[in-house]
Parts: C-alpha cells; sequence; structure tokens
C-alpha cells in the first residue's frame, strides 16, 4: 500500500540552526501538507501546497517556515532559525484529487528537538 | 482555535460493547468531516469520513454519524476490540479553503479484554 514516507525519524539540532525535513508523498498524490504537534497538544495545521504554490498557511507558518517541491517526489519543511518552541512532532501529509482530495493521509512524523 | 473540540480525554469500553466517541464544531463552513486513529510514535491514519450532504455513513465496524443542525458528529465502533485502543481525532475541513484540516484534541480510547 503506497505511504508517505519522512525522514529524519528524529532531528536533534541546536537553537538557531536551519534544518530542512523531508517528506516523500504518494506517488499520485497533488495536494500536500505540513501539521506539527506539540507534545501533548493538538495535532495543528501549518501549510497546504498545490500546483507548486502554497493554498493556505496558518499564522504558525511564519516567515521562519518555507516549504519547497523540488523535484517530482519530495515535499521539504525548512525551519530557517530554530526556537526552542519549535521542538515537536512534524507530520507530512498529502491527498489525492476529486473526491479524493478531502482526505490526507499522513507520515510517521519527525521528531524535532530543539536544543 | 477550539473549532473542533473533543469533549472526552478518554474513554474506557469492554471487548465486544460499543464505543462511542464524540465531536462538536462551530465553523459552518466545515463541510467534510473525518475520524484519524493514532497509535504512539506514528502518523494519524484515516480511519472514516462524511461529506457534510450526508448523515451516517458506515464502514465495517465503524460508523460515523453526522448531526449537521447540532454541529456534532459521532464515532460509534461496534464491536470494541482491543486493538482499537488508540487516541482517536475528529477533523474538520472546508472545500473552500486549502483543504487546511482542523483537528480536535484527541480522544484516548482504551478497550479492555
Amino acid at each position: 500500500e503506497p505511504e508517505v514516507t519522512q525522514t529524519p525519524s528524529h532531528q536533534v539540532t541546536q537553537m538557531g540552526q536551519e534544518v530542512i525535513l523531508r517528506c516523500v508523498p504518494i506517488s499520485n498524490h497533488l495536494y500536500f501538507y505540513w501539521y506539527r504537534q506539540i507534545l501533548g497538544q493538538k495535532v495543528e495545521f501549518l501549510v497546504s501546497f498545490y500546483n507548486n504554490e502554497i493554498s493556505e498557511k496558518s499564522e504558525i507558518f511564519d516567515d521562519q517556515f518555507s516549504v519547497e517541491r523540488p523535484d517530482g517526489s519530495n515535499f521539504t519543511l525548512k525551519i530557517r532559525s530554530t526556537k526552542l518552541e519549535d521542538s515537536a512532532m512534524y507530520f507530512c501529509a498529502s491527498s489525492g484529487r476529486d473526491t479524493a482530495k478531502n482526505i490526507q493521509y499522513f507520515g510517521a512524523g519527525t521528531r524535532l528537538s530543539v536544543l | 482555535d477550539q473549532q473542533v473540540k473533543q469533549n472526552s480525554p478518554s474513554l474506557s469500553v469492554q471487548e465486544g460493547r460499543i464505543s462511542i466517541l464524540n465531536c462538536d464544531y462551530t465553523n459552518s463552513m466545515f463541510d467534510y468531516f473525518l475520524w484519524y486513529k493514532k497509535y504512539p510514535a506514528e502518523g494519524p491514519t484515516f480511519l472514516i469520513s462524511i461529506s457534510s450532504i450526508k448523515d451516517k455513513n458506515e464502514d465495517g465496524r465503524f460508523t460515523v454519524f453526522l448531526n449537521k443542525s447540532a454541529k456534532h458528529l459521532s464515532l460509534h465502533i461496534v464491536p470494541s476490540q482491543p486493538g482499537d485502543s488508540a487516541v482517536y481525532f475528529c477533523a474538520a475541513s472546508a472545500s473552500t479553503g486549502g483543504f487546511k484540516t482542523i483537528f480536535g484534541a484527541g480522544t484516548r480510547l482504551f478497550v479492555k479484554a
């Protein structure tokens, strides 16, 4: 069964450093997303991406964040200068076309630890 | 952001009995509702969904009911099995947006053997 793949599973970084979280969405999907879950809190929407541009973003997704689909398969989230409060699980998701576009399939997540 | 609320943080049910998980929403623009199941150290797994034009959707042991006038949905699991023990997230999206999905806080279901 096709799945969303995220790497690395755990990323440790120093405050102020840049990190790139990587995702390979399901191959025929058209819509891509990033969510995060701070420990003990809700899964929060960060950004959605379609047709090579951001379609929607949340207040959390400020200038420190950016997304890119550098080739036909990868979808990345970059945090330019990490802060302690960026420590969270980051989930990538993708969804298909037409009636299936509402159903998002999630990867296993990348745990980001900012020290 | 309390647009999707799951007021029960946990629920304990005996194996074989019905599990009922509840969810309320406030945003009238939501037109698609989903339930996800999550195990520790995994991402949310899609379980079942319902469009706002329906009031019930069934898939095997799982049924989702939608009451639009009350802005309430529920997930019924019958019969409950120990493997159903997980955190269940209610989620909602609006087709007019970028399919941003808003999640509830989750309900941890314990199914006792």
